[in-house]
Order: C-alpha cells, then sequence, then structure tokens
C-alpha cells in the first residue's frame, strides 16, 4: 500500500466549476497534510496546509481533513485556466502521485 | 533571498559514472530535503537533514546515494555508478523547523537539477 493515494486523473472541468481532488494516507500518526501545485516542467509549490480535522478555506481553495477516515480533500472554487495543473497530496514528507487538472475554457 | 537554489541544472552522465549535486537552502530554513521525480510521478523522497544531521533516508534508496550537509548549509547529493534508471529530475527543498506552527515544515522547492544517463 503506498503511503499516500490520490485519485486518478487526468480531471477536466470547465471555467468556473468546482475541481474536486481526493487523498488517502496510510499512517493513522500523521499530523500534516498539505497540498501543492505543480505547473508542467516547474517545481511543487504550496497551495496550503491543513492539521486539524474539518475545514480550512483559503481563498478559492478549501482543505478538508478527515483523520478518522485518512482521507484529505482539495476543493478548487470557480476554477480558472491558470488552475492547470498538477496538483501533489503530501503527508509528512511523502508524496502523492498527483491529479492533473484541467480547466477548460 | 533567493530561494533554493540547486545546480547544475541538467547533468548529462554515462552509465557507470559517479554525479554530484549541490543544494543551497533559503539561509534562515534548518531542514533541507532530496526528493527524485519522473515524469507523471510524484516527488519520491530520499532522505532529510535538520542542520547537519540526517535525521531520516528512503528505505528504497540504494548504497548507491548519498547525501550530505556538513555545516547544516549547503547540501550534496551524489550518486555513484550511475544507471540509466537514475534518470530523472532531483529536487532539493527546505523548511523552517522554528517557523510557527501555523507555517512549520512547509516545503520550498528549488527549480531542480536533471540527470540523464545515458
Amino acid at each position: 500500500q503506498k503511503e499516500v493515494e490520490q485519485n486518478s486523473g487526468p480531471l477536466s472541468v470547465p471555467e468556473g466549476a468546482i475541481a474536486s481532488l481526493n487523498c488517502t494516507y496510510s499512517d493513522r500518526g500523521s499530523q500534516s497534510f498539505f497540498w501543492y501545485r505543480q505547473y508542467s516542467g516547474k517545481s511543487p509549490e504550496l497551495i496550503m496546509f491543513i492539521y486539524s480535522n474539518g475545514d480550512k478555506e483559503d481563498g478559492r481553495f478549501t482543505a478538508q481533513l478527515n483523520k478518522a477516515s485518512q482521507y484529505v480533500s482539495l476543493l478548487i472554487r470557480d476554477s480558472q485556466p491558470s488552475d492547470s495543473a498538477t496538483y501533489l497530496c503530501a503527508v509528512r514528507v511523502s508524496f502523492g502521485a498527483g491529479t492533473t487538472v484541467t480547466v477548460r475554457a | 533571498d533567493t530561494g533554493v537554489s540547486q545546480n547544475p541544472r541538467h547533468k548529462i552522465t554515462k552509465r557507470g559514472q559517479n554525479v554530484t549535486f549541490r543544494c543551497d537552502p533559503i539561509s534562515e530554513h534548518n531542514r533541507l530535503y532530496w526528493y527524485r521525480q519522473t515524469l507523471g510521478q510524484g516527488p519520491e523522497f530520499l532522505t532529510y537533514f535538520q542542520n547537519e544531521a540526517q535525521l531520516e533516508k528512503s528505505r528504497l534508496l540504494s548504497d548507491r546515494f548519498s547525501a550530505e550537509r556538513p555545516k547544516g548549509s549547503f547540501s550534496t547529493l551524489e550518486i555513484q555508478r550511475t544507471e540509466q534508471g537514475d534518470s530523472a529530475m532531483y529536487l532539493c527543498a527546505s523548511s523552517s523547523l522554528t517557523a510557527p506552527a501555523s507555517g512549520a515544515n512547509v516545503l520550498t522547492f528549488g527549480a531542480g537539477s536533471r540527470l540523464t544517463v545515458l
């Protein structure tokens, strides 16, 4: 079992829609959870992190954490073409394989 | 601060040769990480340092890989006897252990060093 697993992509959404990304992790003792965005040919950059159960909102992004279910998600509201990228879920130092999102104009 | 700096940006080598990559982290960051990334995959954790101490190393990491951070500042990653399967982007990242708890351990990545083994 991989330490961090993400829902398979790619994910294509129309501009203005909500993109929903999911991630599960295997280490029940994990405390820190991160979402990074990686544009093609670039390095990952942080979108947001979450440590506590529940929702955390930052602009158009909302992260959700459920430690009991070992599940983290990221919602991108009002998706824009500039959101087209690969989104990486990270739990402590381990990354998932990423989900590629394409926002159609 | 210029962020995380990695050199060289590109390295082409023949199978069996040794290569070394250098990473200069953000100056106030005390943690430094090495990752490897291949096309279509997420970054694969290799190792990390806190100051000069190597605190964790991936079990998947071959003995041909070694990393150092002798003075707690820059770090080097050496790959001995390279194989074609070592071709990848090698990413370095740094973080601050002493950042406020709300931002602790957020990784800032360098641009990476791309290795091609012929």
